[in-house]
């Protein structure tokens, strides 16, 4: 079975501080991982995906992720966010079918001028 | 440009009636799925389709039915027998690969008095 962990429900940031938003996951086989944004009121957007390869995955929006199996983590980073960086944010794993896409529980990233 | 629309954006409705959300996509997508959102726990999966006159219940299936008459159309019906109904619906498409990410609607937000 798997799971993820979003270990922070808010990050509140300043504008143009870096901010990492923290994502766990469990899993007993390969796995691929992915960051969605979703701006209020709006489905999600795809940030990032990692399936294979590097393990330091580059997104939309100067958004970055780095997958370590070691720690079972794909915690997601930008080096200085911006208002428009304000949203709730989404990680979510993937094994063996498409029908077992699971989500986190999601991180509300709110930033100050 | 395509995508996903979900139809309405906001939703009300009395206790006791079934209501249907639409959900149209013309991405040429097999796979299609319905979520729900609540604050605080991300995202629930509730059917998914992954060809046409074929679907499965996922996580938190009951009270809920749904279609898959056609490729690009997955209406979900919300049945009085959905004990806590009101929420936010997101439905997704996918291509056929286990590992392609998800694409969006924009949601329904459906409120029962």
């Amino acid at each position: 079975a798997q799971s993820v962990t979003q270990l922070d429900s808010q990050v509140p940031v300043f504008e143009e501080a870096p901010v990492e938003l923290r994502c766990n996951y469990s899993s007993s086989v390969s796995v691929y991982l992915f960051w969605y944004v979703q701006y209020p009121n709006q489905g999600l957007q795809l940030l990032l995906k990692y399936l294979s390869g590097s393990t330091l995955v580059k997104g939309i929006n100067g958004f970055e992720a780095e997958f370590n199996k070691s720690q079972t983590s794909f915690h997601l980073r930008k080096p200085s966010v911006h208002i428009s960086d304000t949203a709730e944010y989404f990680c979510a794993v993937a094994g063996s079918s498409a029908s077992k896409i699971i989500f986190g529980s999601g991180t509300r990233l709110s930033i100050r001028p | 440009d395509g995508g996903i629309t979900q139809s309405p954006k906001y939703l009300f409705r009395k206790e006791g009636q079934n209501v249907t959300l639409s959900c149209e996509q013309n991405l040429n997508h097999d796979a299609m799925y319905w979520y729900r959102q609540d604050p605080g726990q991300g995202l629930r999966l509730i059917y998914y389709s992954q060809i046409v006159n074929d679907f499965q219940k996922g996580d938190i299936a009951e009270g809920y039915s749904v279609s898959r008459e056609k490729k690009e159309s997955f209406p979900l019906t919300v049945t009085s027998a959905q004990k806590n109904p009101t929420a936010f619906y997101l439905c997704a498409s996918s291509g056929e690969d286990y590992n392609s990410p998800l694409h969006f609607g924009n949601g329904t937000r459906l409120t029962v008095t």
